[in-house]
């Protein structure tokens, strides 16, 4: 199994720019999640899907950042317009139906740098 | 407060040490804890998963979870070199809607 993959790996770009991650989920997973790794913060959830619905995205910092699940092996985070602040590493994971062990299995993450 | 509290370290610890890795909570409805180990410029893995209170052993790792004192611990022994990552404790009240700490980096030294 080639697990969750993530694209880019890296992005750099300017202030108020559209930055598009994007992520493929483990084939059979239920569940997918963004989330963001800051050296202050840590890992922070953003949003997770259910059968490609959108459970809770209580944790997505503002407007300018939008999550869809078209189907279920593809994922995109957006952020328009970027900002400095924006910087840090985006994860996606993914896991199987509810099993009770709470396993999610990661991407390797895109670097974002806003300049 | 944090949800979930965590040294960052740096903890530096020759090879062959016993180390040992914290964290506290503030949620009572936690009930999965786990520990995930997280490598440079890679994703989280999951190392061990305890529910509720108690210990479990796997090889050279224990957890130990107290839920009377909001507090969890993870034990290396025998550390190696390998284990040279940053160790992240994460909590679940059982809706796949995990917590994490902000992780504490161990550096052992061959």
């Amino acid at each position: 199994d080639a697990g969750v993959i993530q694209s880019p790996r890296h992005e750099v770009t300017e202030m108020g720019q559209e930055v598009t991650l994007r992520c493929k989920p483990i084939s059979g997973h239920d569940y997918l999640f963004w989330y963001r790794q800051t050296m202050m913060r840590g890992l922070e959830l953003l949003i997770y899907f259910n059968n490609n619905v959108p459970i809770d995205d209580s944790g997505m910092p503002e407007d300018r950042f939008s999550a869809k699940m078209p189907n279920a092996s593809f994922s995109t985070l957006k952020i328009q317009p970027s900002e400095p602040r924006d910087s840090a590493v985006y994860f996606c994971a993914s896991s199987p139906q509810p099993t009770g062990t709470g396993e999610l299995f990661f991407g390797e993450g895109s670097r974002l740098t806003v300049l | 407060q944090k949800e979930v509290e965590q040294d960052p370290g740096p903890l530096s610890v020759p090879e062959g040490a016993i180390v040992s890795l914290n964290c506290t909570y503030s949620n009572s409805a936690f009930q999965y804890f786990m520990w995930y180990r997280q490598y440079s410029r890679k994703g989280p893995e999951l190392l061990m998963y305890t529910y509720s209170s108690g210990n479990k052993e796997d090889g050279r790792f224990t957890a130990q979870v107290d839920k009377s004192s909001k507090y969890i611990s993870l034990f290396i022994r025998d550390s190696q070199p390998s284990d040279s990552a940053t160790y992240l404790c994460a909590m679940d009240t059982g809706f796949q809607k995990l917590v994490f700490g902000t992780g504490t980096r161990l550096l052992v030294s061959p």
